[in-house]
């Protein structure tokens, strides 16, 4: 079964640090690009970081660029999100989800310069929560 | 501020059809995809590609689009489709995921 596993979240004081995993199964981890999208309280979803397969590549919403950092272990099936100087606006679910590299459309041998991106697996989520 | 911008809320009658839109540039040069989120649960994808469904959602959920709009039609909705839907592609960079505010779907 596909699956992906959050873990690490919990509460912690404005400007404290916190490390988010996330456990792959049932794929081949390595072959995927990998996002962490969050949800405030009440709130739509927002991306917040990606990485490539290699790790070679990261991307940051930027509210949070300079105070967290995406990195993975291939080797560990795990993706990890490293956050530092935390404020209460960070408080959020966490999710961990399988990223689909944008690939160009094709149909009848011939492809389009027009994409389709999405986030095919989802985790249940790790709820984070900045407080004093 | 979002990039991708939804209708904050929609209704419709059971058995009937709506459809749920989302507008961006980006949309221009990416399909939307679309996810299907209930109280208390993680996103569950619906929707991809030019209209594609994963396995397990069923032939009622639709995508299409249009110019800088994509749309989620559900044909005949359901009391379980009454849920949050938040359309999402890359941004205009291509390096940035990006989600639209999301959509409460309200089945009467």
């Amino acid at each position: 079964e596909v699956q992906l596993v959050e873990s690490g979240g919990g509460l912690v004081q404005p400007g404290g640090s916190l490390r988010l995993s996330c456990a792959a199964s049932g794929f081949t981890f390595s072959s995927y690009w990998m996002s962490w999208v969050r949800q405030a309280p009440g709130k739509g979803l927002e991306w917040v970081a990606n990485i490539k397969q290699d790790g070679s590549e990261k991307y940051y919403v930027d509210s949070v660029k300079g105070r967290f950092t995406i990195s993975r272990d291939n080797a560990k099936n795990s993706l990890y999100l490293q956050m530092n100087s935390l404020r209460a606006e960070d408080t959020a679910v966490y999710y961990c989800a399988r990223d689909r590299e944008p690939s160009p459309y094709c149909t009848n041998g011939v492809c389009y310069d027009y994409y389709y991106y999405y986030m095919d697996v989802w985790g249940k989520g790790t709820t984070v929560t900045v407080s004093s | 501020s979002s990039e991708l911008t939804q209708d904050p809320a929609v209704s419709v009658a059971l058995g009937q059809t709506v459809r749920i839109t989302c507008q961006g540039d980006s949309l221009r040069s990416y399909y939307a995809s679309w996810y299907q989120q209930k109280p208390g649960q993680a996103p569950v994808l619906v929707i991809y590609g030019k209209n594609n469904r994963p396995s397990g959602i069923p032939d009622r959920f639709s995508g299409s689009s249009s110019g800088n709009t994509a749309s989620l039609t559900i044909t005949g909705a359901q009391a379980e489709d009454e849920a949050d839907y938040y359309c999402n592609s890359r941004d205009s960079s291509g390096n940035h995921a990006v989600f639209g505010g999301g959509t409460q779907l309200t089945v009467l």
